[in-house]
């Protein structure tokens, strides 16, 4: 029974395309994130939502675009992908924004390679 | 300067020995710590949080010390399965769950 999970796990495009991956938390917090993991490792955050509503948005180029129509529910938008955007990207969730305590729970990953 | 800065490894460990690394943050007034798993191509998961008076959990034992800005972690008794990427993760006070991710320190148990 997966907490967190996304799709899909792999996708593999041309330069030019849009593309959506969508993640879904069944854990019934409120507060869902995207994070973009480097070939260099590093874990960054992108975006966060709390019930639905936009929380932090870092500095991310505006050909992403995150959606959340319910709570358990946080798609990511990427229009005119660019090789740049190779990546690994992981949807988390927590109990509540505050983020001092809580433990983040992180789906499997969408591997994604731009050609 | 990055956020949070962790020798990548790999640190090869013989199984049952004991292995420490550290971790340094540059935000003096970050409030929550954390150490988190990845094993090879999976999801981050949280492994156990960092406490100021240091805090045990089973073979894991972790120690935070706020004046050199560093937390530590130490495996005891080294299981194969204990191989994978450690994560340094620093909550800051401004942040509202924006948690900053070291690059992870690679740990590899051999038998």
């Amino acid at each position: 029974d997966t907490a967190v999970s996304q799709t899909p796990k792999y996708l593999v495009t041309q330069m030019g395309n849009d593309k959506s991956i969508k993640c879904e938390q069944n854990l019934g917090h409120d507060t869902m994130y995207w994070y973009k993991q480097d070939s260099k490792k590093f874990l960054k955050i992108m975006f966060s939502y709390n019930n639905k509503e936009l929380i932090i948005n870092e500095t991310v180029p505006n050909r992403f675009s995150p959606k959340s129509p319910d709570k358990a529910h946080l798609n990511l938008h990427i229009n005119s992908l660019e090789l740049g955007d190779s990546a690994v990207y992981f949807c988390a969730s927590s109990q509540d924004l505050a983020g001092f305590t809580d433990t983040q729970y992180f789906g499997p990953g969408t591997r994604l390679t731009v050609l | 300067r990055k956020e949070v800065e962790q020798d990548p490894g790999p640190f090869n460990v013989p199984e049952g020995a004991t292995v420490a690394f550290n971790c340094t943050y540059s935000n003096s007034a970050s409030q929550s710590f954390f150490w988190y798993r990845q094993d090879c191509r999976k999801e981050p998961k949280l492994l156990m949080s960092v406490y100021s008076s240091g805090n045990e959990d089973g073979r894991f034992t972790a120690q935070l010390n706020r004046a050199s800005q560093y937390i530590s972690l130490l495996i005891r008794d080294s299981k194969l399965s204990d191989s994978a990427t450690y994560l340094c993760v620093v909550n800051g006070p401004d942040s509202w769950g924006k948690l900053q991710f070291g690059a992870g320190t690679q740990v590899v148990v051999t038998p």
